[in-house]
């Protein structure tokens, strides 16, 4: 069975440091997603997109993260800088964009914790 | 209001309990209704999912939606040890392709 993976299984930086999170979709959808969830938190959505550019972005997307998808295979999360309250679990997600489809496929997620 | 609320528990019952699991919400255009299990560690995996009012069966899970009293519902028979994760509701506007709002998660033990 087709299924999203996600490069790295955790990630350790330094406050300030840029990080990439990669994720690989299952490979005839079109729609992806990041979401992340805080320890003890929930799952929030963060972004996605669709055709090449971003469709919806929560609050929490600021300036500071940006998604591509650059070489047509791996859909990439960017964080410019990273602050101490970006640790959390990074899930990527996603969809075959056909309307009467309603599930969206969830990576094994990546950890990044920030020191 | 939280958009999406749902009792964190945790939750421990015998194996082959009837497990309930709830969540209220307050955004009245939310319209497919899901249940995701979550596994430690893991990221989310599809359990059901329901398109408006009404009930839907899948082997020992049951799903409900109230959409009158903003109410889903999400009923485990005959509980095993493996149903042991924590089980989030999750809403979406319109069409599978829109973001999902979680709710918090419910984590669920079954004990042997």
């Amino acid at each position: 069975e087709p299924e999203v993976t996600q490069t790295p299984s955790h990630q350790v930086t330094q406050m300030g440091q840029e990080v990439i999170l990669r994720c690989v979709p299952i490979s005839n959808h079109l729609y992806f997603y990041w979401y992340r969830q805080i320890l003890g938190q929930k799952v929030e959505f963060l972004v996605s997109f669709y055709n090449n550019e971003i469709s919806e972005k929560s609050e929490i997307f600021d300036d500071q993260f940006s998604v591509e998808r650059p070489d047509g295979s791996n859909f990439t999360l960017k964080i410019r800088s990273t602050k101490l309250e970006d640790s959390a679990m990074y899930f990527c997600a996603t969809h075959p964009a056909h309307r009467s489809y309603n599930e969206q496929f969830f990576g094994p997620g990546t950890r990044l914790t920030v020191l | 209001q939280k958009e999406v609320e749902q009792d964190p528990g945790p939750l421990s019952v015998p194996e082959g309990a009837i497990v309930s699991l709830n969540c209220t919400y307050s955004n009245s255009a939310f319209q497919y209704f899901m249940w995701y299990r979550q596994y430690s560690r893991k990221g989310p995996e599809l359990l059901m999912y329901t398109y408006s009012s009404g009930n839907k069966e899948d082997g020992r899970f049951t799903a409900q939606v109230d959409k009158s009293s903003k109410y889903i519902s999400l009923f485990i028979r005959d509980s095993q040890p493996s149903d042991s994760a924590t089980y989030l509701c999750a809403m979406i506007n319109s069409g599978g392709y829109q973001k999902v709002t979680f709710g918090t998660g419910t984590k669920l033990q079954v004990i042997p």
